[in-house]
């Protein structure tokens, strides 16, 4: 089965600095797709940005970007212009483009706004 | 309108009791699914459901079971409740046959066990 790793329990950010989290993976497929959740303390559970492993170009979604390293299995999230709304727990997520449907999801990274 | 919706929202109840948690999805996915979130916020798949076929995680005690009456419902019940069955609850839904989408979650259902 595939495994995501977050390797980062906690980390903080100053507001309007950047922020890196990141996400390894580990999976023999050459296909497949990536994503961030984010759960804020309401627990909704809401998607940030997704990535398709084939495509080379990273994927941004306004302050939002991530860092897609195929080779290594990585794809860490940046989060540009920190914002206190974006205090939440971010989860990286791995979905087979073949077999199974499901999410694998890593342990979670909880970030901190500090104003 | 909210797309993926559970109920209820907050569950406690006694050990040893049987319990039912709702979960309905007006996306027209085929596939839903039940994860559950412990203390330490990690979320791990429980059962995914795609047009009437069960995947089963093996490491679900047998207790748990999904009943899913239509492509747009999957259901939790629950029986013989123990104190270990605390947690967040959440059903989630996404298109199969396009697997780049995302899964889209339910608001979660926190249980606790007395």
């Amino acid at each position: 089965a595939q495994t995501v790793t977050q390797s980062q329990p906690e980390m903080s950010v100053q507001e309007a600095e950047t922020v890196t989290l990141s996400c390894t993976y580990d999976t023999s497929e050459s296909d497949y797709y990536l994503f961030w959740y984010k759960q804020p303390p309401s627990r909704q559970m809401i998607l940030v940005i997704r990535q398709e492993a084939y495509k080379q170009q990273n994927a941004t979604e306004n302050r939002f970007s991530v860092n897609f390293q195929k080779a290594a299995k990585s794809f860490s999230l940046k989060i540009s212009d920190s914002q206190l709304g974006d205090a939440a727990m971010y989860f990286c997520a791995y979905r087979s483009k073949y077999t199974g449907n499901q999410f694998y999801f890593g342990t979670g990274t909880s970030l901190t706004v500090i104003p | 309108d909210t797309a993926v919706s559970q109920t209820p929202k907050y569950l406690v109840t006694q050990m040893g009791n049987d319990k039912s948690i709702k979960c309905e999805q007006n996306l027209g996915h085929d596939t839903m699914y039940w994860y559950k979130q412990d203390s330490k916020k990690f979320l791990k798949i429980m059962f995914s459901y795609n047009n009437k076929e069960l995947i089963i995680n093996e490491t679900v005690p047998n207790r748990f079971s999904p009943k899913s009456p239509d492509k747009a419902h999957l259901n939790l019940h629950i029986n013989s409740l123990e104190l270990g069955d605390s947690a967040v609850y959440f059903c989630a839904s996404s298109q199969t046959g396009d697997r780049h989408q995302p899964q889209h979650f339910g608001d979660g259902t926190r249980l606790s066990i007395l």
